[in-house]
């Protein structure tokens, strides 16, 4: 059985500060794919980035970046000098043999100005 | 290019009643997933459909059924409806199986 938790329920931080989303995850897969997606108050999901388990490098993609740990099952989102538009539900999915997804409940993430 | 589209955007149904949710995956994708969240949750898994065979069922009653069309869209069935399948319903398509997926506007069910 495939499981994603995020602890953080909600998560509120000052524009232009860092903020970090933990994910952590759970498969016996050898082969998975690890994903974040963000969900904005529209309720529509979008994709952000999608990794391989053997693709352990770090990913940075303007003021976002990843981090993930096949040592420690994580697979942590970090956004830089956040901003108000960041404000979101952002999920962590996992992918495994079957190629669907299997999501974590969610962080809010709220920046205020 | 057009994303995901689903229809209707938003429905409200009576307990016993049945729902057909419909969506149309993006130009080219020929896998379409469906999943149900609830408020508060993240989306939960419901059926995966490629080349118009199903390729993976979640943990859902019978009651819940689906099909995808030569056209590569998609229909989702409820029967019977329950209180508890109030949801926004999200439709996703890839261009095969294990590629990301991207996900439509949804349908949000509410069953009175």
């Amino acid at each position: 059985a495939q499981k994603v938790t995020q602890a953080q329920t909600e998560i509120s931080v000052v524009e232009k500060e860092d903020v970090t989303l933990d994910c952590v995850y759970e498969t016996r897969d050898t082969t998975y794919y690890l994903f974040w997606y963000k969900q904005p108050p529209s309720g529509e999901l979008v994709f952000l980035i999608r990794r391989n388990s053997f693709d352990e490098q770090n990913e940075i993609s303007g003021r976002y970046s990843w981090n993930f740990q096949k040592s420690t099952s994580s697979f942590n989102f970090t956004i830089t000098a956040s901003q108000v538009v960041d404000s979101a539900v952002y999920f962590c999915a996992l992918s495994g043999g079957y190629s669907t997804l299997t999501f974590g409940k969610g962080t809010m993430l709220l920046v205020s100005p | 290019d057009a994303g995901v589209t689903q229809s209707p955007t938003h429905l409200i149904k009576t307990r016993g009643q049945h729902v057909t949710l419909r969506c149309s995956p993006i130009s080219g994708h020929k896998s379409v997933s469906w999943y149900q969240q609830v408020l508060g949750q993240g989306p939960q898994f419901i059926f995966q459909y490629y080349e118009k065979e199903e390729r993976g069922r979640g943990n859902f009653p019978d009651r819940f059924s689906a099909r995808q069309f030569p056209n590569y869209s998609s229909e989702l069935n409820v029967n019977a409806l329950l209180l508890g399948d109030s949801a926004l319903y999200l439709c996703a398509s890839s261009p095969a199986v294990f590629w990301e997926q991207y996900f439509g506007p949804g349908t949000r069910l509410t069953v009175t």
